[in-house]
């Protein structure tokens, strides 16, 4: 079965900084790999995905993501923070030929930005 | 375009008492699933349903049952609530052809049981 680590509970970034975010996952194979994002009280958004193919992938809100396949990861970054990025960020795995489309799930990294 | 809408926002309930979650979505999804999300356990699968007519156990199915009851529309039930299940629950859909497609969410169903 697939797992995922984001290792980070909480990081404190002050605005107009570069932001990283680590995900790792355990999978046989190349896994369906996504970002979500979650502002308080809301529901999660998509930010990024990857399926195959390039393995920097870009998303909403100006951030992109890395796979890289020898080191199973799958970090999020983003050049420069905005205020209205301190949310909640989940990683999230799917395996190829998974019955009924099913996800897995990191614990999230919760993000403060500071002025 | 509402997405995927889920019904109460908030609820509080006594050990014991009944009560069902509804969730319906617009997009013409074929799957749904129903989640629990609790601080440092990110989100956990309960139950989902591949398509209309079939249900299958998630993670943490214990406690809870669900209906599928058309495309649409697919409801999460607590028969007897009690303490351990104080969660934000998080209705989501997706399409089904294949897989690796991305699931879309509600805005959660806040429930504290007393």
């Amino acid at each position: 079965a697939q797992s995922v680590t984001q290792p980070d509970i909480h990081i404190t970034v002050s605005e107009g900084a570069s932001l990283e975010l680590r995900c790792n996952y355990s999978y046989g194979a190349t896994p369906y790999l996504f970002w979500y994002v979650q502002s308080p009280g809301q529901g999660l958004q998509l930010l990024l995905k990857y399926f195959s193919g390039d393995t920097l992938v870009q998303g909403i809100k100006g951030f992109e993501a890395e796979f890289k396949r020898s080191q199973s990861s799958f970090n999020l970054r983003k050049p420069s923070v905005h205020w209205s990025d301190a949310a909640e960020y989940f990683c999230a795995v799917g395996a190829k030929k998974a019955a009924g489309n099913k996800l897995t799930f990191g614990g999230g990294t919760r993000v403060l930005v500071k002025p | 375009n509402a997405g995927v809408t889920q019904t109460p926002k908030f609820q509080v309930l006594k050990t014991g008492q009944s009560m069902t979650l509804q969730c319906a979505q617009d997009m013409n999804h074929n799957s749904m699933y129903w989640y629990r999300q609790d601080p440092g356990m990110g989100l956990r699968l309960i139950y989902y349903s591949a398509s209309e007519g079939t249900t299958d156990k998630g993670e943490v199915p214990n406690g809870y049952n669900v209906s599928r009851l058309n495309k649409r529309e697919f409801s999460l039930r607590l028969e007897s609530a009690a303490p351990s299940q104080t969660s934000v629950y998080f209705c989501a859909s997706s399409e089904n052809r294949g897989t690796g497609q991305p699931q879309h969410f509600g805005d959660g169903t806040r429930l504290s049981i007393l």
